[in-house]
Order: structure tokens, then C-alpha cells, then sequence
């Protein structure tokens, strides 16, 4: 069936790393994918999202390639701040109409000054 | 800040008592969506309604039960709820489906304990 796998975490990093969060998905058609962040006590954001083969997102430092070869979708940012901890979830919806949003699990980012 | 605002922030309700989530959004959006939320997880899907009409229901128990008065508001009623059911419910609007490259915006949610 569809499925959205990201990278185990936690992920623990310094402030002005480079950062790193794989995301691959197996699916039927052609999925939208999107990167949503979740900051502690809150509902979760839309980061960035790519709705067809070869599209960039990118928003706040964060970018992401649709990339059709692989079925991934990786997120990356140049440099992370201590106030990028939060978790981040990998996510796709399939073309038709169930609006139905498949999640990876989430990764846990902690960024230590 | 927010544009899918949930009240209550927080509830604690006993397994006899009957409360409701409320959900309200002014984007225009015709596709609202319930979600549950357990500690450390991703969002699992409850309810979507598509121009106020259920049109999936992840086989939730009967004992949540939603309303879509109008095309802005979304409520989740519940009735004789588990501690099993303490979670982190979130709320969430798009664009109507079938374009489903439309992203979901989600509320900050309601957590829900159970006593």
C-alpha cells in the first residue's frame, strides 16, 4: 500500500549545522508531497511541498526535491538554528479525491546551541 | 499565527461526561478534517467532510461522533470516551479535494484527557 518512511531520530545537531532528513514513499499515481513541522505544544505547519516530479520546495532556509527516480523527497537546510527543534513529519496525498494524508513517522530534531 | 482556530485548548472530562471540540476556519475552505493524535506519533485521519457532507469516516467509534453546521465550523462531539482516548486532537482545512496537491492547514488542537 502507500507509505511515507523518514529517518529515525532523534536527530541531534549544533546550531549552524547542516541538516539532513530522508524521506522516501512508495505510492500508486502521483502523489503531492509536503513536509509539515510540529514545534512542542502545537498543531503541525506546512514547510514546503512539491506537487509534481522535479519541483523544489523551499520556505524558512528549507528545501525539498520531488524526485520521481528514488520516490524521495528529502529535506535539507543549510544551516539550523536552535529554534528549528521541533518534529517533522513527511506526508503525501495521492491524485483522486479522499483527501486522505499519509504521514511518515516523524522525526525529532534537537538543535543544541 | 493560526488561521484554523480549536477550542478548547485543553479538556478533562470523565468516561460519563459529554463535551465538544470546535473547529472554525475563514479561508473558504470546503474540506475540514478531524484528526487524533497520540504522543510521539503522526496524526491519525478520523473524519473528513467535503462541502459539509461526511465523505470518509476511518471507522471511528460511535462514541465520537462530528458535526459540520456550516462551511466554516467543524464540532466532534463526545460521549462515554477511554482513557485510551486521551490524545491531541487536531483540526484541519484545505481547498476542496479531489485537488489533492492542496495542502491541509491544521489547527493547534485540542488535548484531550481522559479520567
Amino acid at each position: 500500500g502507500d507509505s511515507v518512511t523518514q529517518m529515525e531520530g532523534p536527530v541531534t545537531l549544533s546550531e549552524e549545522a547542516f541538516l539532513t532528513i530522508n524521506c522516501t514513499y512508495t505510492a500508486t499515481g502521483y502523489p503531492s508531497l509536503f513536509w509539515y513541522v510540529q514545534y512542542p505544544g502545537e498543531g503541525l505547519q506546512l514547510l514546503l511541498k512539491a506537487t509534481k516530479a522535479d519541483d523544489k520546495g523551499s520556505n524558512k532556509g528549507f528545501e525539498a526535491t520531488y524526485r520521481k527516480e528514488t520516490t524521495s523527497f528529502h529535506l535539507e537546510k543549510g544551516s539550523v538554528q536552535v529554534s528549528d527543534s521541533a518534529v517533522y513529519f513527511c506526508a503525501l496525498t495521492l491524485s483522486g479525491n479522499t483527501g486522505k494524508l499519509i504521514f511518515g513517522q516523524g522525526t525529532t530534531l534537537q538543535v543544541k546551541p | 499565527d493560526t488561521e484554523v482556530t480549536q477550542t478548547p485548548k485543553h479538556l478533562v472530562m470523565g468516561m460519563t461526561n459529554k463535551k465538544s471540540l470546535k473547529c472554525e476556519q475563514h479561508m473558504g475552505h470546503r474540506a475540514m478534517y478531524w484528526y487524533k493524535q497520540k504522543a510521539k506519533k503522526p496524526p491519525e485521519l478520523m473524519f473528513v467532510y467535503s462541502y459539509e457532507k461526511l465523505s470518509i469516516n476511518e471507522s471511528v467509534p460511535s462514541r465520537f461522533s462530528p458535526e459540520c453546521p456550516n462551511s466554516s465550523l467543524l464540532n466532534l462531539h463526545l460521549h462515554a470516551l477511554q482513557p485510551e482516548d486521551s490524545a491531541l486532537y487536531l483540526c484541519a482545512s484545505s481547498q476542496i479535494i479531489p485537488n489533492s496537491n492542496q495542502p491541509q492547514h491544521f489547527g493547534d488542537g485540542t488535548r484531550l484527557s481522559i479520567l
